[in-house]
């Protein structure tokens, strides 16, 4: 099966301007998750969706930080305005399911760097 | 591609020797436990999970055990090989709440 994909790969940008992210869940994978993981660090939770609902955004810096997930299956997470803390490999993952029989699968990240 | 983890804690080997990594997990409370492997420019990949409900589990290569008394989770790689070079992480979730934690991770070197 096809993995988790995401866009772009790399991205650099001046602090304060704004930046998406793309992701492409494996099909038919009703759970989705964005995770930040900066330079030495464990990935971090941002938000999670199951289909098109949030089921968790409590670690969202909801003042610059949004995510969609439209018709239940790609999402988008955009930041507006960037800061240099935010730094960091954005990891999307997705889940058959919210139980525990369902390990998440990962893309390959989008790096990004502000400057 | 850049490492993942420049200072991470670092375990060195001998190809052909048994790893050893260990974690310390957070939460009492949790049902779940998944240990991932994260090579350079990449996501990380599932290597095993195992239940709170069992003390060990076997995979090709792979043993994972759980210590819930102390809190700890060990990951053990028979036979060391090159392609084994990666940062581990492991990984903890309550089955409430499905939030799935990641520890600090362990960058391992097989020396060749």
């Amino acid at each position: 099966e096809a993995g988790v994909a995401q866009s772009p790969r790399y991205k650099i940008i001046e602090k304060r301007q704004s930046v998406a992210f793309w992701c492409n869940p494996i099909s038919g994978h009703a759970t989705l998750y964005w995770y930040q993981q900066i330079l030495g660090q464990g990935p971090k939770l941002l938000i999670q969706f199951q289909n098109n609902g949030v089921v968790d955004d409590s670690q969202l810096p909801k003042d610059r930080f949004s995510a969609e997930r439209l018709k239940g299956v790609d999402s988008t997470l955009k930041i507006q305005p960037a800061k240099l803390e935010d730094s960091a490999v954005y990891l999307c993952a997705s889940s058959r399911s919210t139980t525990s029989n369902s390990p998440l699968h990962f893309g390959n990240g989008t790096r990004l760097t502000v400057t | 591609g850049e490492s993942v983890g420049l200072h991470l804690p670092t375990l060195s080997v001998q190809e052909g020797d048994n790893s050893i990594i260990n974690c310390a997990y957070s939460n009492s409370a949790s049902d779940y436990f998944i240990w991932y492997k994260q090579e350079s420019g990449k996501g990380p990949q599932f290597i095993i999970d195992i239940r709170s409900n069992m003390d060990k589990r076997q995979g090709q290569r792979v043993t994972v055990l759980l210590n819930k008394t102390v809190k700890h989770l060990s990951l053990q790689i028979a036979a060391t090989q090159p392609g084994d070079s990666a940062v581990y992480f492991c990984a903890e979730l309550m089955d409430s709440s499905y939030k799935l934690i990641f520890g600090s991770g362990t960058r391992l070197l097989v020396r060749p």
